[in-house]
């Protein structure tokens, strides 16, 4: 069990750039999910995927937010002109369906 | 987002003693509620989890209290121990479709020797 991958760990970037996290999920599980935790906070719900369906979307996710599933295995994240309060831990967790969910490591994300 | 409230914010232990976090919900439609422990510099790992169902479950040193007439439900660490410091994070779900989580804001605990 090599649990939930996220890469990179950690991304510097200026505002205005844009950048993408990948997740790769336990490989059994059919279920991905993304959550956006903040100092001082619980993660957040963004969105989740069954297999490569994107079923829910949180209104945190604005449309500089894109997520994506392609093959039903991993997931990319990708934040457009990014802003300073787009500064965060962004974690991905799978499950399969029914099931608890296991999060990842985490991506850190700094906005110069 | 957040829901479920979680108390206290920080919690110091002394090594051996009993660490009691609670947490309240509103939405009577949530019937899952687990809680997750975070070290620094990591993702959260889920430690236990308990369906209304059950009023009290128990894992080794941890045990989930639930009173569902209250809408509360707790975690108690018997024994704690200085590696159980860490965030801990309660949180609330549909059981019947385990979607997206709704997570308390976190109690740091600090077990001291």
């Amino acid at each position: 069990d090599t649990g939930v991958s996220q890469d990179p760990r950690h991304k510097i970037t200026k505002r205005g750039q844009n950048v993408t996290f990948r997740c790769d999920p336990i490989s059994e599980h059919n279920r991905l999910y993304w959550y956006r935790q903040t100092l001082g906070q619980g993660p957040e719900f963004l969105t989740y995927f069954q297999n490569e369906a994107q079923l829910e979307k949180s209104r945190l996710l604005s449309d500089r937010f894109s997520a994506e599933r392609p093959k039903g295995s991993f997931s990319t994240l990708e934040i457009q002109r990014t802003e300073q309060g787009d500064s965060a831990m962004y974690l991905c967790a799978s499950s399969d369906q029914g099931q608890p969910q296991h999060f990842g490591d985490g991506t850190r994300l700094s906005i110069l | 987002q957040q829901q479920v409230k979680q108390s206290p914010q920080s919690l110091i232990v002394q090594k051996g003693g009993i660490s009691i976090i609670n947490c309240a919900y509103e939405n009577t439609a949530f019937d899952y509620f687990p809680w997750y422990q975070q070290f620094p510099g990591k993702g959260p790992a889920l430690l236990i989890a308990i369906r209304p169902d059950v009023s009290e479950k128990k894992e080794g040193r941890f045990t989930i209290s639930f009173n569902k007439s209250a809408k509360q439900f707790s975690l108690h660490i018997m024994d704690s121990q200085p590696g159980d410091s860490a965030t801990y994070f309660c949180a609330e779900g549909r059981g019947s479709t385990l979607g997206r989580l709704y997570f308390g804001r976190g109690t740091q605990l600090t077990v001291w020797p």
